[in-house]
């Protein structure tokens, strides 16, 4: 089991660029969460999938943000338009349907926005 | 009112003491809650889930569940340094999401 990854693990980018990242869960779980974590907070719980399907997206996400999981295993984050508020720690995580709270996290993407 | 809501701490014991944090959620419904421990600058790891009313123990972890005061506990005895970070409070109401508190920060000193 080798546990989920992300890529890329940090990424600097300038305002207005686009950037995409990407999570592999692990193997057997077909629940997929993305999360952003900002210093001295918890994740914000952004969007998760169940195999292909999108079942949740937080209201609080500008529509520069977009989600896919095209073939139920690996995933893509993609932001627009980047911002200066959008420098945060993405984080992946994956867990089984019947045990949806017992989640296991990726290393995270680390993203700058300069 | 934020749904989960954890003292930020940070929260100092020495070596040896037990270390108590807690946790209250503001969704009646929550069936099923969870402690995550984040050691700096690296993702929130599993340590511990609970679903029923009262105590579950784990080696030195037992957490607590009072559902009818919306209240959920972690206690690490015989805390060591290595425990030192901080932890995470999660409730997962529906099967879905799950929502986090901003974590309480524990340092055990030698």
């Amino acid at each position: 089991d080798t546990g989920v990854s992300q890529d890329p693990r940090h990424k600097i980018t300038k305002r207005g660029q686009n950037v995409t990242f990407r999570c592999d869960p692990i193997s057997e779980h077909n629940r997929l969460y993305w999360y952003r974590q900002t210093l001295g907070q918890g994740p914000e719980f952004l969007t998760y999938f169940q195999n292909e399907a999108q079942l949740e997206k937080s209201r609080l996400l500008s529509d520069r943000f977009s989600a896919e999981r095209p073939k139920g295993s690996f995933s893509t984050l993609e932001i627009q338009r980047t911002e200066q508020g959008d420098s945060a720690m993405y984080l992946c995580a994956s867990s089984l349907v019947s045990r949806a709270g017992e989640q296991y996290f990726g290393p995270g993407t680390r993203l700058t926005v300069t | 009112q934020k749904e989960v809501e954890q003292n930020s701490g940070p929260l100092s014991v020495p070596e040896g003491a037990i270390a108590s944090l807690n946790c209250t959620y503001s969704d009646r419904v929550s069936q099923s809650f969870f402690w995550y421990r984040q050691y700096s600058g690296k993702s929130p790891e599993l340590i511990m889930s609970i679903y029923s009313n009262g105590d579950k123990e784990d080696g030195r972890f037992t957490a607590q569940l009072n559902k009818a005061s919306q209240y959920v506990s972690l206690l690490i005895r015989d805390s060591q340094p290595s425990d030192s970070a901080t932890y995470l409070c999660a409730v997962n109401p529906n099967a879905g999401k799950s929502t986090f508190g901003d974590g309480t920060t524990l340092t055990v000193k030698p």
